[in-house]
């Protein structure tokens, strides 16, 4: 079974400052996706960034990327010029590559972008 | 991007009683699940709606305890049966337009809590 680990409960960042928020995960698989979705207090799921394994190159959407090492099943989001609207849960999520749509997520990550 | 309606976003009920949680979608969806995330915890998928057949529960849930019906493409509900305090959560629905491997969009949640 795939396990998604994220190390660190809670992170702080000051406006406009750049903030890593780390994630691993444990697969037998090659081919998967990896997600980065956002939970602020209105409890809203909001996909983030979205990484294909398969391909090598970094995932990026405005102030969000993603730093993808494959061998060392890492993936940790990098959000630089944080916001105060950027402050929420943060949650990992792997699926495999298959016909199987489920999502197994990490623990997640409080992030407080302080003004 | 789909947009999800889920109804009620909150409530309180008392022990052994049962909840309906509505979901509802402003196109049709290919799949539909039902999430669960515990006080302080991570999600958890507890079932996929299947439209016109019976879902397909995860491992540790059953349908006597969270029946669910998908009548249709656009909605579905899941319902919290003989609830206990242990059943307080936030329960989201997720959809997934089309593609396998596109992203799941999620609804805002309901929070329940079990006196």
């Amino acid at each position: 079974a795939q396990t998604v680990t994220q190390s660190q409960p809670e992170m702080s960042v000051q406006e406009a400052e750049t903030v890593t928020l780390s994630c691993t995960y444990d697969t037998s698989e090659n081919n998967y996706y990896l997600f980065w979705y956002k939970q602020p207090p209105s409890r809203q799921m909001i996909l983030v960034i979205r990484q294909e394994a398969y391909k090598q190159q970094n995932a990026t959407e405005n102030r969000f990327s993603v730093n993808f090492q494959k061998a060392a099943k890492s993936f940790s989001l990098k959000i630089s010029d944080s916001q105060l609207g950027d402050t929420a849960m943060y949650f990992c999520a792997f699926k495999s590559g298959g016909s199987n749509y489920k999502l197994t997520f990490g623990k997640g990550t409080l992030l407080t972008v302080n003004p | 991007s789909a947009v999800i309606s889920q109804k009620p976003s909150r409530d309180i009920c008392q022990r052994g009683t049962s909840l309906t949680i509505q979901c509802q979608v402003d196109s049709q969806v290919t799949m539909m699940f039902w999430y669960r995330q515990q006080p302080g915890q991570s999600l958890t998928l507890i079932a996929t709606a299947n439209q016109g057949s019976e879902a397909t529960y995860e491992s540790g849930f059953v349908i006597d305890k969270f029946p669910i019906s998908r009548p249709n493409l656009t909605f579905s509900t899941l319902t919290v049966s003989n609830m206990s305090p242990e059943d307080s959560s936030i329960y989201l629905c997720s959809v997934s337009p089309g593609q396998l491997n596109e992203k799941l969009f999620f609804g805002s949640g309901t929070q329940l809590s079990v006196l």
